[in-house]
């Protein structure tokens, strides 16, 4: 079964931790995505990256640091920087200069006590 | 700015056609519009999307006016899995990474 996966599904952490999320796909897909949700609010996109080796930040970067050493990983790093770190995360990953298809991860729901 | 306007709720009819619109008056000739759903607590699952004819696939039908500015999405006989927040975007498939969701629509399918 192609798809991809999130865990944990729900993280808790003490303020002032590192914490990372993991996001892995098995479709084959270039470009891998993190995005953030909080309660009753739409995605803001957090990075990005089209290929191995490079990323891009998105619209809510600062606190959030990334790599993509494999094609098939992108972890999320939480930072103690990031300094409202409760929120609903999401991967997401698609093919690069095609529908414009992103497919999305069950969610990593993460709580900063 | 939005490039989309939507109803922030609607309720539906178990078995009645959903019908949900989205404004997009500002949507340039390159851009697509694309509608994903998000079922509570779970990832966006894309729907479908379109330039400016009407389509159709195992999910939905999206209608697109001729001017381009609104669309019409319509789950034909709505089912309670069906309800869900549903987001209308535009973006043009080069810049695959500008999806931007904004509050979209919550759907509540009533028995």
């Amino acid at each position: 079964d192609g798809g991809i996966t999130q865990s944990p599904k729900y993280l808790f952490r003490k303020e002032g931790q590192n914490v990372t999320l993991s996001c892995e796909q098995n479709l084959n897909h270039d470009a891998m995505y993190w995005y953030r949700q909080d309660p009753g609010q739409g995605l803001r996109l957090i990075y990005y990256s089209q290929i191995v080796n490079d990323f891009q930040k998105g619209d809510i970067a600062e606190g959030y640091s990334v790599s993509r050493e494999k094609k098939e990983s992108f972890p999320l790093t939480v930072t103690s920087a990031q300094k409202n770190p409760t929120a609903f995360y999401l991967c997401a990953s698609s093919i690069v200069g095609g529908k414009n298809t992103q497919y999305f991860g069950p969610g990593t729901r993460l709580t900063v006590l | 700015d939005a490039k989309t306007t939507q109803p922030t709720s609607m309720d539906c009819a178990e078995g009645r056609a959903a019908n949900l619109p989205c404004n997009h008056s500002t949507i340039s000739g390159n851009e697509y519009v694309y509608w994903y759903r998000q079922i509570h607590s779970q990832g966006p699952q894309y729907i479908i999307h379109g330039l400016k004819n009407n389509e159709t696939n195992e999910m939905a039908s999206l209608i697109i006016t001729e001017d381009r500015k609104s669309s019409t999405l319509i789950l034909p006989h709505a089912t309670l899995r069906d309800t869900a927040v549903y987001y209308c975007i535009v973006s043009t498939p080069a810049g695959s990474y500008q999806l931007t969701f904004g509050k979209g629509t919550k759907l509540s399918v009533i028995p």
